[in-house]
């Protein structure tokens, strides 16, 4: 009974290359809820996926940032042109619905 | 903008209860309080949630006042292991969670 799935646990970039960070929800989870956590601070959420859909993308940057959750596969967070602020811990989270999220471990990203 | 405030940290002796408080006075009334702890750094682990009634798992014990302004998270004999961050969130409509800052629990032996 896996639980939610991150890769990779950790990315290490440098400034400019792309990053690409994956979220494989539970099983039976079409719900997906990205966060980020920035050093000493709280998650902030990100972006809000249903499979093919955005639902709610108004914690996302308005540029370099983008999600998706196709139909088949894992949501996938990338990030363009990264800079060394794009350093954090990025958590993915996956329900059913209105219901409880389930948090993965996280992907650390490193912007050399 | 997370809509509750937590003290920032607390010390609870090990096998004794502790008991972490909430304040979330702008609470509606069909949005659900909600409870995550982070250990070290890894993903947030969902403890527990109420809307109203008081509720009980093999985790936790959630207190939510009368007037569902205020909640307490009560860990009964709280081990080393529960040494975390405690994050009290007010679920919104679309299911967003704003996470604040948290209590920073230490067990202490």
């Amino acid at each position: 009974n896996a639980g939610v799935m991150q890769n990779p646990r950790h990315l290490v970039r440098r400034r400019g290359q792309e990053a690409r960070l994956r979220c494989s929800p539970m099983k039976g989870h079409s719900h997906v809820y990205w966060y980020r956590q920035l050093p000493e601070e709280g998650l902030k959420f990100m972006v809000y996926l249903q499979k093919e859909n955005i639902i709610d993308e108004s914690g996302m940057p308005k540029e370099r940032f983008s999600a998706e959750f196709p139909k088949e596969g894992p949501s996938i967070l990338r990030i363009q042109q990264v800079v060394r602020g794009d350093s954090a811990a990025y958590f993915c989270a996956s329900t059913t619905g209105r219901e409880t999220q389930y948090f993965g471990p996280g992907t650390r990203l490193l912007v050399l | 903008d997370a809509k509750t405030t937590q003290p920032p940290s607390m010390d609870c002796a090990e096998g004794r209860a502790a008991n972490l408080p909430c304040n979330h006075s702008t609470i509606s009334g069909n949005e659900y309080v909600y409870w995550y702890r982070q250990i070290h750094s890894q993903g947030p682990q969902y403890i527990i949630h109420g809307l109203k009634n008081n509720e009980t798992n093999e985790m936790a014990s959630l207190i939510i006042t009368e007037d569902r302004k205020s909640s307490t998270l009560i860990l009964p004999h709280a081990t080393l292991r529960d040494t975390a961050v405690y994050y009290c969130i007010v679920r919104g409509l679309n299911n967003d969670m704003r996470f604040g800052a948290g209590t920073r629990l230490t067990v202490k032996p």
